[in-house]
């Protein structure tokens, strides 16, 4: 997926470790997103930005933070991996409301032990 | 409230048949957007089409075609003559200019073509 880049693409944390995972894109996209993916309930919204220096609450935001203090990167962040925070992480951007796709990076797989 | 209801967890067919794939959605605004994308094996998201709610034209692009139909609610995504490369998991998606910037996606169909 050119354009949006993720980082790392796999981890592996023990409970109560933290992490950041980033989110790169080089679109000049204004909107970014965080989501997780888990079997059989699609794609589920952490945090998004509509903007350098702006973030907002998802659908799952506990247990997460974010920063977007460039227009480039969105980092997302696990202060106290739990083990229910085990699965696949995408990073979206999109270049305008409602009507523009989303593009997505290739997603982390993070697992918590 | 949006949302976005896939029915078919999981659909298997033989190559060359040709499989639709159902997407309903609920929202209350006059003006959505419905999204579909998907994801292969390998694991990345890739996206499919897009129609505005005030267009109700069915698309064509090769093999596969939309149909969306406000009445029912509806936007099924059919592939003609399958192919074992469309063996993926197909997403659908809505968005709203009222609910800003958000998608909700569905839990997506995964569907395996076999040769």
């Amino acid at each position: 997926n050119a354009g949006v880049t993720q980082t790392p693409k796999f981890r592996v944390l023990k409970t109560g470790q933290s992490m950041t995972l980033l989110c790169a894109q080089d679109m000049n996209h204004e909107y970014m997103y965080w989501y997780r993916q888990d079997p059989g309930m699609g794609l589920r919204l952490i945090h998004y930005s509509v903007g350098e220096g702006t973030t907002a609450k998802g659908e799952v935001p506990d247990g997460y933070n974010v920063s977007r203090l460039k227009k480039q990167n969105f980092l997302l962040g696990l202060e106290s991996a739990a083990p229910s925070q085990t699965s696949v992480y995408f990073c979206a951007t999109q270049g305008g409301i409602g009507n523009q796709p989303q593009h997505f990076g290739d997603g982390t797989r993070l697992s918590i032990l | 409230a949006q949302k976005v209801t896939q029915a078919q967890t999981e659909i298997s067919v033989v190559e060359k048949e040709d499989v639709t794939l159902d997407c309903v959605y609920e929202t209350r605004d006059t003006t959505y957007y419905l999204f579909w994308y998907k994801q292969p094996p390998s694991g990345e998201l890739v996206f499919l089409i897009r129609r505005n709610s005030f267009d109700e034209q069915n698309e064509i692009s090769g093999r596969y075609s939309w149909n969306f139909q406000k009445s029912t609610s509806s936007f099924n995504f059919t592939i003609t003559a399958s192919q074992v490369v469309d063996s993926a998991v197909y997403f659908c998606a809505l968005s709203s200019d009222n609910y800003g910037q958000n998608f909700v996606f569905g839990p997506g169909t995964r569907l395996s073509v076999l040769p």
